[in-house]
Formats: structure tokens, sequence, C-alpha cells
């Protein structure tokens, strides 16, 4: 599975939207990127997933570049519960491969 | 809330204890999975089940013996564990092995004296 690099930190204001950067130049064509949250304390939390168009549902948008190289998550209007560990994992989405492979993800702070 | 529920929330064991996790979902999902989240770690996969089935063991010591009963229940029975095995011990499940989105368990707290 293709490494992942996210920034260690980010704050943002209550209200805001929340954009939370990943860097994958080496995926291949065939790996999802996928994003999970884990607030304190807790499971971590399926956000979203997506190949190559851009996707949205009620959690969070996911633009992904046209190369593929990068990705962002964007919570559109951030409240202090958004407050967590964002994780960008990318993966090959076929059964049998069963591997989540977490990093250290970006620790996103939502300043009231 | 995710479906997924483990018990119990916090344990304290000693190294020459035996005590059993516990996780349980009712989703109907086929594949569960447990985690190990230690103090400044990323997650660590540690097993796989698919149908009752073991499918992944990534190296885990056999201090830790997991069981699949049924597709809804999932143990993981430790034995004199060492200090530096205190971590949070998350269960997860999807409905198939593979699929994208994984349900977690609130996971169980354990330290070892």
């Amino acid at each position: 599975d293709a490494k992942t690099t996210q920034p260690p930190s980010m704050d943002c204001a209550e209200g805001r939207a929340a954009n939370l950067p990943c860097n994958h130049s080496t995926i291949s064509g065939n790996e999802y990127v996928y994003w999970y949250r884990q607030i304190h304390s807790q499971g971590p939390q399926y956000i979203i997933h997506g190949l190559k168009n851009n996707e949205t549902n009620e959690m969070a948008s996911l633009i992904i570049t046209e190369d593929r190289k990068s990705s962002t998550l964007i919570l559109p209007h951030a409240t202090l519960r958004d407050t967590a560990v964002y994780y960008c994992i990318v993966r090959v989405f076929n059964f049998g491969n069963e591997k989540l492979t977490f990093g250290t993800g970006t620790r996103l702070t939502i300043i009231p | 809330e995710t479906g997924v529920t483990q018990t119990p929330r916090h344990l304290v064991m000693g190294m020459t204890n035996k005590k059993s996790l516990k996780c349980e979902q009712h989703l109907g999902h086929n594949a569960m999975y447990w985690y190990k989240q230690s103090a400044k770690k990323p997650l660590e996969l540690m097993f796989v089940y698919s149908l009752e089935e073991r499918v992944e063991n990534n190296s885990v010591p056999s201090r830790f013996s997991p069981e699949c009963p049924n597709s809804s229940h999932l143990f993981l029975h430790l034995h004199t564990l060492q200090p530096e095995d205190s971590a949070l011990y998350l269960c997860a499940s999807s409905p198939q092995t593979g699929d994208p989105e994984q349900f977690f368990g609130p996971g169980t707290r354990l330290t070892v004296l």
C-alpha cells in the first residue's frame, strides 16, 4: 500500500471550513484514498473514501487532484466535536485485502 | 454508537493473570478485527477473522490468543502479559474483509502492572 504524508497538527476556527491535506505521491492506479478520524478515547470512525472523482457525504468532502498524488479532506463548517486525529489511508480496495494501515495522522483542533 | 460493543472498557491486570476481552456486533458483518493502539504509536492490526476463520495474524505474541465462536462475537484471551502490552485494544467489524468502512468499538484500555 502507498505511503501517505500528513501534517502532524492543524488548528481551525469553529464555524470555518477545515481543510486537511494528504500527500500520496506513490499511489498506484487501483488504490483508493480513505479518511478516518479518531476522537480522543474512542475508536476510529470512517469518514469517506474515493478513487479519482471528488466525493461528498454528510460528514465531509474529499477532493483528489487530477494526478492523484494528493488529496484534501474538507469539513465545511467545523464544530468543537470535530476535534480529533484524522488519518489518510491509501490501499487497494478488494475483498481479501483486510489491512487498514494507520499512520500518525493530523491532530485537528477546533478553536472556539 | 457504531453497533460494536466492547467489554470491559477498562482493565488492570497483573503479569500472571489471565483475562479476556470481549467484542460483540449485531450488524450482520462477516469480518471482525483486533487492533492495538499503544501510546504515541499508530494503530496496529493484530488479527482478522472472516466467517469465524482467522485470515491474518500479524506476528502477534502467543500470549494474545483470539477466539471467534460465531460471526457476532470475538474474544482476545490474555495470558502472562508484559507491562509494554498496556494499550487501547480496539475491535472492529465490516460486512466483508476488504470493505472500505470498518466499524470500530470504543476499545478496552488495558493496563498491565
